[in-house]
């Protein structure tokens, strides 16, 4: 049990194109995903948490309008890279979990983003 | 958030027992440690969390030291699909932010 699933798993795109990346709970319902970015060889660093009908909360650093997450139900949380240029280009990656502190975070696969 | 140490890298060989350890002296007491996984090019794995007390999953056997400011995961038999990196993460319990926060963790590597 417990499955995250994470589309798409690479895109490759041009510089100033907007991309969605969707992450769904599968067979639970998560009241707060996260999301993570990874660059290579570096360990992941949170973006931001997401509940469930309210507006996300953002790590400090992380531009609220360059990456919009949307949490429209308790199975399905989206990021938009907004304009994405070069450095964008990372592995991002989603997590959900149920509401209690001791539970754990199930991970997506992750999207690799590449933009020209 | 309180902060854990682990080695850079490790190595064992496969079918044997292998020991990860995670330092965490500034744990607070309702800290829990939680152990994630990542293999390459892919999200990573929960691999099981304790509180005090030891614990075991059909993955890994968690030890918690009595003062709880180290712990140690024991994979019991490595195989070449245990070849990752293993983070050791504190995650605080109650409030309603249960982010985690990934150090470098441990790589490692398991040879055949």
């Amino acid at each position: 049990g417990a499955v995250v699933s994470q589309h798409p798993s690479w895109v490759i795109c041009k510089s100033g194109t907007s991309v969605k990346i969707e992450c769904r709970s599968l067979d639970f319902q998560a009241t707060t995903m996260f999301w993570y970015r990874q660059f290579p060889k570096q360990s992941l660093m949170l973006m931001a948490t997401s509940n469930e009908g309210s507006k996300a909360t953002y790590e400090q650093g992380v531009e609220k309008d360059k990456f919009l997450i949307n949490h429209a139900s308790l199975t399905l949380s989206t990021l938009t890279v907004t304009s994405a240029h070069p450095e964008d280009s990372s592995f991002y990656i989603c997590s959900a979990t149920k509401s209690y502190s001791n539970q754990p975070q199930h991970f997506g696969d992750g999207t690799r983003l590449s933009i020209l | 958030d309180a902060k854990t140490t682990q080695p850079n890298s490790m190595e064992s060989n496969e079918e044997e027992p292998v020991h990860l350890p995670c330092n965490h002296s500034t744990i607070s007491g309702t800290d829990y440690i939680h152990w994630y996984r990542q293999l390459p090019s892919q999200g990573p794995e929960y691999v099981i969390h304790g509180l005090t007390s030891n614990v075991n999953n059909r993955m890994a056997s968690l030890a918690i030291a009595e003062d709880r400011k180290s712990s140690t995961l024991i994979l019991h038999r490595a195989t070449l699909r245990d070849a990752a990196v293993y983070y050791c993460i504190l995650r605080a319990s109650g409030g309603s932010n249960y982010k985690l926060t990934f150090g470098k963790g441990t790589l490692l590597t398991v040879n055949p």
